[in-house]
Order: structure tokens, then C-alpha cells, then sequence
């Protein structure tokens, strides 16, 4: 069993839809948990980050950590197709900045 | 604007070659790390290095070096390139002392070996 697992997609939706990502974790030591958006041909980049349980907010974007389940969705509000990407989870034990453990992503496709 | 730089986007190269690949950051991180992605696989950690001259193993180090001689640069090396090795390969870097210990990542470096 992979420590970090996603859905593979690919994942297609109408512009304006509510998507849904899915990231789920075995190792309960992880207590730092990232999303980082990656365009085709391109590096990724940190898109949310978060430590605590409950959810976080930015613009169209909430990451829910729930730790009791080890699952930590990322949730897309009014879907652009500027927002069609590969979305990758990752997670830490600690906040050192040295071992970083990721899902195999998620390809997102928002259609206009 | 933070910057981490892979100084070659595509290669091709033809097996037994040797490879070098370039990494460059501005930010003063001490961490540096080289990744391969593959369909599938998702990034798998190949070296870390946490300070000049030092580094680590990471999950898949068969088959390649790396080098650090300045902080700002880390090369990854392959020996002698054979065909698995086609992949893209992601430099990033992140420093222990930030808030927010994160990875920055370069453009990435897509690589094939004929």
C-alpha cells in the first residue's frame, strides 16, 4: 500500500462545476499537508498548505484535512478551465523542509 | 519572484551517454532535491542534499550522482544513460528555516534515451 494514494482521473467537468479531489494516507506521523497544481509541461507549484484539522480557504479553493480518516480532499469552486491541471497531494511529519511524501495525481479537466 | 532554474527543458540523448543536468536556485536554500516523475509513479525522490557537498539517497538513486559544489547549484549525473531513464526530471529546493516548508520546483527537465 502506497503511503499517499490518489485518484488517477482523468477527471472531466462542465466550467462552473464543484469538483472534488481526493487524497487519502496510511501514516498517521503525517501532520503537515500540501496541494500543489501542476500545468502540462511544467514544475509544480504550491497551491494550498495546512497543518491543522478542519478546512482552509483560499478563493475558490478549500483543502478539508481530516485526520481521523487520514483523508484530505481539495475542493474547486466554480471549476475554470484555467484550472485544468494535474493536482498533486503531498505531506510531511515535519516542517523541515526535507522529505516530502506525494500521490501520484490527480488530471483535472474543466471544459468550457 | 523566487526562482529555481533547470538549465536544459529537453533532451535527447542515445544510451551509454553521459548526462548532466543543471539546477540553479536564487532563494539561499540550504535543502536541494532531484525527483523523477513518470505516468503513474508520481515523483520519486532520487538525491536530497541538505548542504554543500552533502547528500542523501532517495528512494530510486541507482543509476545516477549528483554534485553540489555551491549552494545555489545541484547537478544530477547519469553515468551512462540506458532507456528506463527516459522520464521527466524535476529539480526543487526549500530551506528548514521558513514558516512554510515547502518545495519550490524548477520548469523540469524531460529526458530521452534512445
Amino acid at each position: 500500500q502506497k503511503e499517499v494514494e490518489q485518484d488517477p482521473g482523468p477527471l472531466s467537468v462542465p466550467e462552473g462545476a464543484i469538483v472534488s479531489l481526493n487524497c487519502t494516507y496510511s501514516n498517521s506521523a503525517f501532520q503537515y499537508f500540501m496541494w500543489y497544481r501542476q500545468y502540462s509541461r511544467k514544475g509544480p507549484e504550491l497551491l494550498m498548505y495546512t497543518y491543522s484539522s478542519g478546512n482552509k480557504e483560499d478563493g475558490r479553493f478549500t483543502a478539508q484535512v481530516d485526520k481521523s480518516s487520514k483523508y484530505i480532499p481539495l475542493f474547486i469552486r466554480d471549476s475554470q478551465p484555467s484550472d485544468s491541471a494535474t493536482y498533486l497531494c503531498a505531506m510531511s511529519e515535519r516542517n523541515t523542509g526535507n522529505q516530502f511524501y506525494f500521490g501520484t495525481g490527480t488530471s483535472l479537466t474543466v471544459i468550457p | 519572484d523566487v526562482k529555481v532554474t533547470q538549465s536544459s527543458r529537453y533532451l535527447v540523448k542515445r544510451t551509454g551517454e553521459k548526462v548532466f543536468l543543471e539546477c540553479v536556485q536564487d532563494m539561499d536554500h540550504e535543502n536541494m532535491f532531484w525527483y523523477r516523475q513518470d505516468p503513474g509513479l508520481g515523483l520519486r525522490l532520487i538525491y536530497f542534499s541538505y548542504d554543500v557537498k552533502m547528500k542523501e539517497k532517495g528512494d530510486i538513486p541507482e543509476g545516477y550522482s549528483v554534485s553540489r559544489e555551491k549552494k545555489e547549484r545541484f547537478s544530477l549525473i547519469l553515468e551512462s544513460a540506458s532507456t528506463n531513464q527516459t522520464s521527466m526530471y524535476l529539480c526543487a529546493s526549500s530551506s528548514p528555516g521558513l514558516a512554510i516548508g515547502e518545495l519550490f520546483f524548477g520548469e523540469g527537465s524531460r529526458l530521452t534515451v534512445l
